[in-house]
């Protein structure tokens, strides 16, 4: 399985914007870039998914470099609630979900 | 989206004693679970792949007499650790796939957390 990159932790401030960036530098066509989020003590949860294209949905958008070697995902405005650690994983066709250590993502009000 | 559902969500045992963790998809059907282990302030790692009225698919060093999963129906997986031991102490996080949805998309239930005295 192609392997991901990310910082072990970043900070942000409430109601600004944040960049997580996620290399992936061995990543083969076929994979789609999924990123999910654990908050403290809960299961993960998806955020956000894509294969060339920039995506964009209601919890955050997505940026994928033109050689698709990074990829970074934007939360527009963070707040407290979005402190968690956030996982970028890359996946082919139905196959399963490996968690790397994610970025840890500190939000100051 | 979709809803997974873990019971019990904490649950404190003796050493010896064997517990089972239930995992539901409450609104689709789940062919194949998945479940994970999780010690503090580390990732999530796979122990198990279960599809639905065959065996698991264990991950290597993961035990499968001592992790014993039951996938019976498209809605329910259990996990259960047999002759538990402080060292099987962990957050328990199983997941789902719905066949409906056109990507692979993983719906995660809240987890359990596991104590064993």
């Amino acid at each position: 399985d192609a392997k991901t990159t990310q910082p072990n932790s970043m900070e942000s401030n409430e109601e600004e914007p944040v960049h997580l960036p996620c290399n992936h530098s061995t990543i083969s066509g076929t994979d789609y870039i999924h990123w999910y989020r654990q908050l403290p003590s809960q299961g993960p949860e998806y955020v956000i998914h894509g294969l060339t294209s920039n995506v964009n949905n209601r919890m955050a958008s997505l940026a994928i470099a033109e050689d698709r070697k990074s990829s970074t995902l934007i939360l527009h405005r963070a707040t407290l609630r979005d402190a968690a650690v956030y996982y970028c994983i890359l996946i082919q066709g139905y196959s399963t979900l490996t968690f790397g250590k994610g970025t840890m993502l500190l939000v100051s009000p | 989206g979709a809803v997974v559902s873990q019971h019990p969500s904490w649950v404190i045992c003796k050493s010896g004693t064997s517990v089972k963790i239930e995992c539901r998809s409450l609104d689709f059907q789940a062919t194949t679970m998945f479940w994970y282990r999780q010690f503090p302030k580390q990732s999530l790692m796979l122990m198990a792949t279960s599809n639905e009225g065959s065996k698991a698919t264990y991950e290597q060093g993961v035990e499968k007499d001592k992790f014993l999963i039951n996938h019976a129906s498209l809605t329910l997986s259990t996990l259960t650790v047999t002759s538990a031991h402080p060292e099987d102490s962990s957050f328990y996080i199983c997941s789902a796939r719905d066949l409906r949805e056109p990507y692979n998309e993983q719906f995660f239930g809240p987890g359990t957390r596991l104590t064993v005295l």
